[in-house]
């Protein structure tokens, strides 16, 4: 089926960086999502995107619907160990089957404090 | 804390069993999930059921049985299943099906299951 392109696969960094990560596409959507999953627990919804240039945060957390709307991209600022885990984005599309949403492989975060 | 809730949290169980898989939301959503998670992938959909009744089943095999009892519960019905189907088995509901802002999905913690 159809996937996100995300990147970084992975990131060690140190404690107080900021990180950046981000999904691309060659469909256009309609949805953007972030998603973080700690170990053993179910993925917790971050920001939620609905508009092409839209800019949203949460916290340290920035996210970006992008212009073109084929590409996402998430911002950590100031990172600290408990942002450990695995960073999903998914996506809507515009056009056809819009229920489903569409994953990205996602981002493994280590923070070495 | 989730507002979905699954269990058992942790299920063992032979290829000969069955069990089933439960989860309850009090949200007042309509629209409910069954995803499978490999590890370090991302989730899978199985089926989904909106306004009680089965809105998707994406071709799951059928040792795998969904049901929807009522609008707050989902279960899971499991029998004869392959070592193979082994995952992280997530819950998940939304305000409903298709429209944007309506369609964030809030997932329950999920549960582990191990066939032997």
């Amino acid at each position: 089926g159809q996937q996100l392109n995300q990147s970084p696969q992975s990131m060690f960094i140190q404690e107080g960086e900021d990180v950046s990560m981000n999904c691309t596409s060659s469909s256009i959507f309609n949805t953007w999502l972030w998603y973080k999953q700690d170990p053993g627990e179910g993925p917790v919804l971050l920001i939620a995107l609905y508009k092409a240039g839209e800019l949203t945060s949460n916290g340290r957390l920035t996210a970006q619907f992008g212009i073109t709307r084929k590409d996402s991209f998430l911002n950590i600022s100031a990172s600290i160990p408990s942002d450990v885990g695995i960073y999903f984005c998914a996506g809507r599309l515009q056009a056809g089957n819009n229920r489903k949403l569409i994953w990205g492989l996602g981002t493994s975060l280590a923070v070495n404090p | 804390d989730t507002e979905v809730t699954q269990t058992p949290k942790h299920l063992v169980m032979g290829m000969t069993n069955k069990k089933s898989l439960k989860c309850e939301q009090h949200m007042g959503h309509r629209a409910m999930y069954w995803y499978k998670q490999k590890a370090k992938k991302p989730p899978e959909l199985m089926f989904v059921y909106s306004y009680e009744k089965l809105s998707i089943n994406e071709s799951v095999p059928s040792r795998f049985s969904p049901e929807c009892p009522n609008s707050s519960l989902l279960n899971l019905h499991l029998h004869a299943l392959q070592p193979e189907d082994s995952a992280l088995y997530l819950c998940a509901s939304s305000e409903a099906l298709q429209f944007a802002n309506t369609g964030e999905l809030f997932f329950g913690e999920g549960s582990r299951l191990t066939v032997l």
